[in-house]
């Protein structure tokens, strides 16, 4: 099992570049789930899916889009960048209360 | 709404004393309650979790937690500290709008020195 894995790892954007930041799980989990950790603001949710062609919005979606077409998959797209987006990008999985989180995604728009 | 609070967003300690690592929710259900652990450059893990079973709750690595409803907190602990223990510690309560949604703290860091 390699869990929930993500990429890139790391991204450089110009403002108003788009770009899209795979999640792939192989667990079966129905939920997924996109976060994005700033420094002392712990994680805040950015969008979720309980399931494939399922998804709504989290605490914090503006600026970005997703979609599920697939169990397996979540990718997280940034349409136009801007700088507030710089961050780290996790993506997580779970099914209960108990969520998986992948490595993370370093992004920083300049 | 649900909230975390966590007391001291950095803690630092000796190698071999007593970790305290502060958490304190606000919830209007009761609450599913969570601690992870992130070391440098990684994702979270899960260090243990209540759910609405024993009130102690044990963990990896020797770390436990004591659900208090009156308090309404849920302290993590760990009776000697390790060198290896130096990472950043998230609680985290489930939210109240389902679908296993979770509100995070905003962090303690935590340090070990020899």
């Amino acid at each position: 099992n390699a869990g929930v894995t993500q990429t890139p790892k790391f991204r450089i954007l110009k403002i108003g570049q788009s770009m899209t930041l795979q999640c792939t799980q192989d667990m079966n989990h129905n939920y997924m789930y996109w976060y994005r950790q700033d420094p002392g603001m712990g994680l805040k949710l950015i969008y979720y899916s309980v399931g494939a062609g399922i998804t709504d919005k989290g605490e914090v979606p503006n600026g970005y889009n997703v979609s599920r077409s697939t169990t397996e998959d979540f990718p997280l797209r940034l349409e136009l960048a801007a700088p507030s987006q710089t961050s780290v990008y996790f993506c997580a999985s779970g099914t209960g209360n108990e969520q998986f989180f992948g490595p993370g995604t370093r992004l920083t728009v300049l | 709404a649900q909230s975390v609070t966590q007391l001291g967003s950095h803690v630092s300690v000796s190698e071999g004393a007593l970790v305290l690592l502060r958490c304190n929710y606000s919830s209007s259900v009761p609450p599913y309650l969570f601690w992870y652990v992130q070391y440098p450059n990684q994702g979270l893990q899960l260090l243990l979790k209540y759910t609405s079973a024993a009130t102690l709750v044990k963990g990896i690595n020797g770390f436990e937690a004591e659900f208090k409803k009156s308090e309404t907190s849920f302290h993590l602990t760990k009776p000697s500290a390790h060198m290896s223990d130096a990472a950043e510690y998230f609680c985290a309560v489930s939210g109240d709008g389902g679908y296993n949604k979770l509100i995070f703290g905003a962090g303690t860091r935590l340090a070990v020195h020899p």
